[in-house]
């Protein structure tokens, strides 16, 4: 079975400093993972997602994330943190008992101190 | 732009009375879903319908209902809502298949007094 887990229910940082949000997956094939970011009462929205065709994944608001399979991770970064970055992030893989459904993290909050 | 939609946005009702959110899709997706989500949590899957099959998970309560009467539409009812299905509720859609992006709405809060 497929599951994911974010590290950290809450992680703040400066603004300008660098971002790193955790998340650690176990699955027994070649998983497609995923990140995605909510704004305060709004819905999910993707920010990244792979594939297997690139270990560096780029993804929308200068964020990226690295698929190591030794380390079982897929974190997720962004050089330099900006005020609008402040969401709840989920990480998720595919759930491969049902190809159409996926199993969310637990969600990380992002906070920015000015 | 092709997206999904979900209204009302809020949702006020009163215990036990019967509500009914709706979204729509014009991504001409395959699948669609209905999540509850608890403040500080992550979504959790209801049910999704693939075409017009109906998929429930198996801890969805039976005051949860869902009805898809063509590719675009799909209704999430409540029965006889509690205190405790105040949350926010999210629709989504996807092409169906291994590692499919799933696209949310922008989400209904239901309010139960």
């Amino acid at each position: 079975a497929q599951s994911v887990t974010q590290l950290g229910s809450h992680v703040s940082v400066s603004e300008g400093a660098l971002v790193l949000l955790r998340c650690n997956y176990s699955s027994s094939v070649p998983p497609y993972l995923f990140w995605y970011v909510q704004y305060p009462n709004q819905g999910l929205q993707l920010l990244l997602k792979y594939t297997s065709a690139a270990t560096l994944v780029k993804g929308i608001n200068g964020f990226e994330a690295e698929f190591k399979k030794s380390e079982t991770s897929f974190h997720l970064t962004k050089p330099s943190a900006h005020m609008s970055d402040a969401a709840e992030y989920f990480c998720a893989v595919t759930d491969y008992s049902s190809a159409s459904k996926i199993i969310f993290g637990s969600g990380t909050r992002l906070s920015i101190r000015p | 732009d092709a997206m999904v939609i979900q209204n009302p946005r809020y949702q006020v009702t009163q215990f036990g009375k019967p509500v009914t959110l709706s979204c729509s899709q014009t991504l001409n997706h395959n699948v669609m879903y209905w999540y509850q989500q608890k403040s500080s949590q992550a979504p959790k899957l209801l049910f999704h319908y693939y075409d017009k099959d109906f998929n429930n998970e198996a801890d969805t309560p039976d005051n949860f209902q869902s009805r898809r009467p063509n590719t675009s539409f799909c209704f999430l009812d409540i029965r006889s809502p509690g205190l405790g299905d105040a949350a926010m509720y999210l629709c989504a859609t996807s092409r169906g298949g291994n590692g499919e992006t799933q696209y949310f709405g922008p989400g209904t809060r239901l309010l139960v007094l």
